[in-house]
């Protein structure tokens, strides 16, 4: 079975509100994390990303947080916006740190609201 | 800068027929990856190339799939004969040896 996996299929918010996605995984010996957003009709886009040597990582309106603990890894994105509705994917690797071996989760539908 | 090619959007093919996608990577980058995307779900790798050589391809069904990157820039995917099962995006990505994956738009596969 899937390693990497989300916990909510779908997320709805209302706009300028905050999000929290979630992810978890099973394979300890990851030790490289990758948020992605895939808007309908285009190929995944980087968003954020953390090693497991990290706990917390912040960008612009994002944050992701690691859980090495409970192997759980979640984004945040502060005053979501309409641009902000996608699929997100968060993806480990699993060859030691490089980043070409990512394993995808199945993703979360952020619907934006108005 | 152009970002990751692919040609083409979509495709509607009867089963048994073949099909090829093709990719351009971005320019400079040596690694370049073809994934597949089940409706729902995450990508999952096919093939991952270091300039000319495909260095992974443990998760390509060799039977009907295959791929070339004759020059180490553009790459193709052919799927000879496509099944039901093969309806889904394929999409290419590339990068700089391990840093960054940049994703194309990908191609929508229907098979009918």
């Amino acid at each position: 079975g899937e390693s990497v996996g989300l916990h909510l299929p779908t997320l709805s918010v209302q706009e300028g509100d905050n999000s929290i996605i979630n992810c978890a995984y099973s394979n300890s010996a990851s030790d490289y994390f990758i948020w992605y957003k895939q808007e309908s009709g285009k190929g995944p886009q980087f968003i954020i990303d953390i090693r497991s040597n990290m706990d917390k990582r912040q960008g612009q309106r994002v944050t992701v947080l690691l859980n090495k603990t409970v192997k759980h890894l979640s984004l945040q994105i502060a005053a979501t916006q309409p641009g902000d509705s996608a699929v997100y994917f968060c993806a480990e690797n699993r060859s030691g740190g490089s980043n070409y071996k990512l394993t995808f989760g199945k993703g979360t539908l952020l619907t934006v609201n108005p | 800068e152009a970002g990751v090619v692919q040609s083409p959007r979509y495709k509607i093919i009867e089963k048994k027929q073949p099909v090829a996608f093709w990719c351009n990577p971005i320019s400079g980058h040596n690694t370049l990856y073809w994934y597949r995307q089940n409706l729902g779900q995450g990508p999952e790798l096919l093939i991952r190339y270091e300039n000319e050589e495909a260095v992974d391809d443990s998760q390509l069904p060799k039977d009907r799939f295959s791929a070339e990157r004759l020059k180490g820039v553009d790459s193709t995917l052919k799927i000879q004969p496509a099944e039901l099962g093969d309806s889904a995006v394929y999409l290419c990505a590339s990068s700089k040896g391990d840093n960054e994956q940049f994703f194309g738009p990908g191609t929508r596969l229907t098979v009918l």
